[in-house]
């Protein structure tokens, strides 16, 4: 079951924050986020188990939210390599990972 | 440094003519994935193999097929392409199969059809 991403573009100037919502409608057992840049292969970011800890990538951190179903990247004080398709991966009770649609985003000096 | 090997970067077939991917490892992951991923969508999962243990997704036609001869190597036949399997693919690996487990991939193989 493919999870739900929102928003599905941003654009941003440098220096400006950002969030990306992950959810699902099924109990996860974790989310992935990896980031695509236009003619590349997706690269890992960061993962987030259930217990609704929080991680960090840079300044690019995420949460989960084991009640919500839900994960959230932020974007803090967003650089020009931020830009790139971010997708979230959940896994369910099993092993596979399903991504969902994409975030856009776009970083402008 | 290791890492998922995919060849070619481009591939252009004709309609209906057979082609092959491939996607190399060296990372020794028990776990090879293929993707399959169309402009401005998610990647969609159609099948993976754990270690020698095939495994096609529900959805997936049968037009596409995959081999793994070894841990190394991984190939994906499409038998018959349609312009709808115009797409990028992407091969990918874990260690095993867990819900803790990243995923590594390749820098993916274009596929236009003619």
């Amino acid at each position: 079951q493919q999870p739900v991403q929102s928003p599905q573009a941003v654009i941003l100037r440098e220096g400006e924050d950002a969030v990306i919502n992950c959810s699902s409608s099924k109990a996860l057992y974790s989310v992935h986020w990896y980031r695509q840049k236009h003619g590349e292969a997706p690269v890992f970011l960061m993962i987030l188990l259930k217990g609704g800890e929080q991680k960090g990538h840079e300044k690019i951190s995420a949460s989960f939210n084991e009640k919500k179903q839900q994960s959230s990247l932020y974007l803090t004080a967003s650089q020009l390599s931020y830009s790139g398709t971010y997708f979230c991966g959940t896994r369910y009770n099993d092993y596979k990972l399903s991504f969902g649609a994409g975030t856009t985003v776009t970083v402008r000096a | 440094d290791a890492m998922v090997i995919q060849n070619p970067r481009y591939q252009v077939t004709q309609f209906g003519k057979p082609v092959t991917l491939s996607c190399s490892q060296t990372l020794n992951h028990n776990v090879m994935y293929w993707y399959q991923q169309k402009s401005s969508q998610a990647p969609k999962l159609l099948f993976h193999y754990y270690d020698k243990d095939f495994n096609n997704e529900a959805d997936t036609p049968d037009n596409f097929q995959s081999r793994r001869p070894n841990t190394s190597f991984c190939f994906l036949d499409i038998r018959s392409p349609g312009l709808g399997d115009a797409a990028m693919y992407l091969c990918a690996t874990s260690r095993v199969r867990a819900t803790n487990e990243k995923l590594f991939f390749g820098s993916g193989t274009q596929l236009s059809v003619l």
